[in-house]
């Protein structure tokens, strides 16, 4: 168990709607990022945020958003969703934004857009 | 971050030694080389991760050749629960870099009983 948790496990909705999947950090870490898993794409990067600011970004659509709340838990936002949106979504958490410091990843949103 | 090179399949009987080769020849010098896994759609997990010096730690060991073009990541007794995609990753690390995780490919260790 790294400590970070994600919500929800699993997700089945249809094209053209919107989710939303949430990650709680590990205590005391101060930096998230999202990761998208797709079976052609392999694990890319999405976004990065630090104590509430966005940090980096990656390889992130415009239909897709992401926040850090103050309580440090984040979400991501998926919208005007299409079938090659169905992946595997990561969240990880780091102390710091530091690109030296070890990232934890949490088990995972399975989303599934039919 | 330098591109790495990874096998993409390996096999390992179980016990034995599994020896997992990354070649990164673009390496910088301020480059860490992180090894990560994935065990079947599992969340990545970290190993281990180094600079220059071979590191060890509870789950693995890590080798780093003396020029620093390549590495071997060893697990000295490899179980079933080690079937797993492992990842070379190097890294730029200190203030002002980002710190996205650049995946390849990995590959795909299978330890056999």
């Amino acid at each position: 168990d790294s400590g970070v948790t994600q919500t929800p496990k699993h997700l089945i909705t249809a094209t053209g709607q919107r989710v939303t999947l949430r990650c709680s950090p590990r205590s005391g870490d101060l930096s998230v990022y999202w990761y998208q898993q797709s079976l052609d794409q392999g694990l890319q990067f999405l976004i990065q945020y630090y104590n509430g600011e966005e940090r980096a970004k990656g390889n992130i659509l415009e239909r897709f958003s992401a926040q850090q709340f103050p309580d440090l838990h984040s979400e991501l936002n998926l919208s005007s969703l299409e079938l090659g949106d169905s992946a595997l979504y990561f969240c990880a958490s780091s102390t710091t934004p530091l690109a030296g410091e070890t990232q934890y990843f949490g088990p995972g949103t399975r989303l599934l857009v039919l | 971050d330098a591109k790495t090179t990874q096998p993409t399949s390996m096999d390992c009987a179980e016990g034995r030694a599994a020896n997992l080769p990354c070649n990164h020849s673009t390496i910088s010098g301020n480059e860490y080389v992180y090894w990560y896994r994935q065990i079947h759609s599992q969340g990545p997990q970290y190993i281990i991760h180094g600079l220059k010096n071979n590191e060890t730690n509870e789950m693995a060991s890590l080798i780093i050749t003396e020029d620093r073009k390549s590495s071997t990541l060893i697990l000295p007794h490899a179980t079933l629960r080690d079937t797993a995609v492992y990842y070379c990753i190097v890294r730029v690390t200190g203030s002002g870099n980002t710190g996205k995780l650049i995946f390849g490919q990995g590959t795909t260790l299978q330890v056999k009983p």
